[in-house]
């Protein structure tokens, strides 16, 4: 099965401030990779897929980079709405799997 | 509007049985896979099961195999999860959620509480 590892565990920013997060595969899934945000009490959201696309809807400020076994997250300014868990997953393979998230939140 | 909307949560025993729905609208559903996930309470993600459009491949988690079922019925726009033998550990909030054309999960509906406790 593959492992997705997401560091860190908490980011404590404050709003405006840049954001990176990673995430890390234990084989390489190549360019499948996505992000979904969560906030509480709500259903996870399609951010990113691909390792770099954008979602339908989704701001410019938010950035996927990356390939093989180490992706990122970027947004470039956060705005208070951004204050939430974020997951990584991959489709490389089966069992789909997530990593274990990275929750951001306002310092 | 895309819309996936859960259903048949609730408390039930350890070994007792429960069955979710997923009514979906907005979107022509026969065309689309769909996957089950689940999220424990203050914890992650885990993916559970996954169906075709004509049920002619359907994938488990290790945890979940041989005790949970995915089915489908593409006239009546539903997914279905019957879960048997339900442990403690089942206890989640259960998605459905959509896989979309790029194959990613796209999007997901609201979710339902499950409960297994005596």
């Amino acid at each position: 099965e593959m492992v997705l590892t997401q560091s860190p565990d908490t980011l404590s920013l404050s709003p405006g401030e840049r954001a990176t997060l990673s995430c890390r595969a234990s084989q390489s899934v190549g360019s499948y990779l996505a992000w979904y945000q969560q906030k509480p009490g709500q259903a996870p959201r399609l951010l990113i897929y691909d390792a770099s696309n954008r979602a339908t809807g989704i701001p410019a400020r938010f950035s996927g980079s990356g390939s093989g076994t180490d992706f990122t997250l970027t947004i470039s300014s956060l705005e208070p709405e951004d204050f939430a868990v974020y997951y990584c997953q991959q489709r490389s393979n089966w069992p789909r799997t997530f990593g274990r998230g990275t929750k951001l939140e306002i310092k | 509007e895309v819309q996936l909307v859960e259903s048949g949560g609730g408390l039930v025993q350890p070994g007792g049985s429960l069955r979710l729905s997923c009514a979906a609208s907005g979107f022509t559903f026969s065309n689309y896979n769909m996957n089950w996930v689940r999220q424990a309470p203050g914890k992650g993600l885990e993916w559970i099961s996954y169906i075709t459009t004509r049920n002619t491949i359907i994938y488990y988690a290790d945890s979940v195999k041989g005790r949970f079922t995915i089915s489908r019925d593409n006239a009546k726009n539903s997914l279905y999860l019957q879960m048997n033998s339900l442990r403690d550990e089942d206890t989640a909030v259960y998605y459905c959620a959509r896989h979309n054309w790029d194959d990613w999960f796209d999007p997901w509906g609201q979710g339902t509480l499950v409960t297994v406790s005596s």
